[in-house]
């Protein structure tokens, strides 16, 4: 089955971009659409954005300035991008898979471990 | 998007049953029957307990089980176990094609 795994700098300095790649093993990066979710230590869930195979993007509204998602198909992975960062993007981020069938969109499932990134000088 | 609104917090005795609910509006659960539920344990990631609504995936305990009606969803919880203390989150797909998730809720087994 699908395995996600993230990988990225832990630590980024404050107004610089944040950096992460979700590695998929068990299947295609074309065959799916991708998303990235983050969790601030003793918060809630935020979803970020989804990357669908094509390309395209969709974002969460409140970060869409910010954020830019990509797919490699070499490399069967893709990648997050949050610029101008602040201590408030400091969080446990996930990618994941967002699972679709011939009706649409059903669930998010599976997730990666996560990585925790820190937004320090 | 506004995160779905969920209960801070809900305890029960062990073997006691609870639920959880999960607010929305008509641009997220109230129009589509796509929430769903996940569990998630300290510093784990979030496990699919239910999708679309009801849906348990294959290997999810029926102990749980969701519901939805209006803009809200519900998942319950019967004959609660020590292991079923965690924190629970709903998520929903919206018609912007995102999707949004609840603040969380803490399950307490007593």
């Amino acid at each position: 089955q699908v395995q996600l795994q993230e990988s990225g700098p832990g630590l980024v300095k404050p107004s610089e971009t944040l950096s992460l790649t979700c590695s998929v093993s068990g299947g295609s990066i074309s065959s799916y659409h991708w998303s990235w979710i983050r969790q601030p230590a003793g918060k809630g869930l935020e979803w970020i954005g989804r990357v669908y195979n094509s390309g395209t993007t969709k974002y969460n509204p409140s970060l869409k300035s910010r954020v830019t998602m990509s797919v490699d198909t070499s490399k069967n992975q893709f990648s997050l991008k949050l610029n101008s960062v602040t201590a408030a993007d400091t969080a446990v981020y996930y990618c994941a898979r967002d699972f679709y069938d011939v009706s649409g969109w059903r669930t998010v499932e599976p997730w990666g471990q996560g990585t925790l990134v820190t937004v320090s000088s | 998007q506004s995160a779905l609104t969920q209960p801070a917090s809900v305890s029960g005795s062990s073997g006691q049953s609870i639920t959880i609910s999960c607010t929305g509006t008509s641009s997220d659960i109230g129009n589509y029957n796509l929430v769903s539920w996940y569990q998630q344990h300290p510093d784990k990631a979030p496990k699919l307990l239910i999708y679309e609504s009801s849906q348990r995936p294959s290997g999810v305990s029926n102990h749980f089980s969701g519901s939805r009606s209006g803009n809200t969803a519900s998942l319950t919880i019967s004959g609660l176990q020590a292991e079923d203390e965690a924190d629970y989150y709903c998520c929903s797909y919206t018609t912007s094609s995102t999707v949004i998730f609840g603040g969380g809720t803490k399950l307490t087994v007593l």
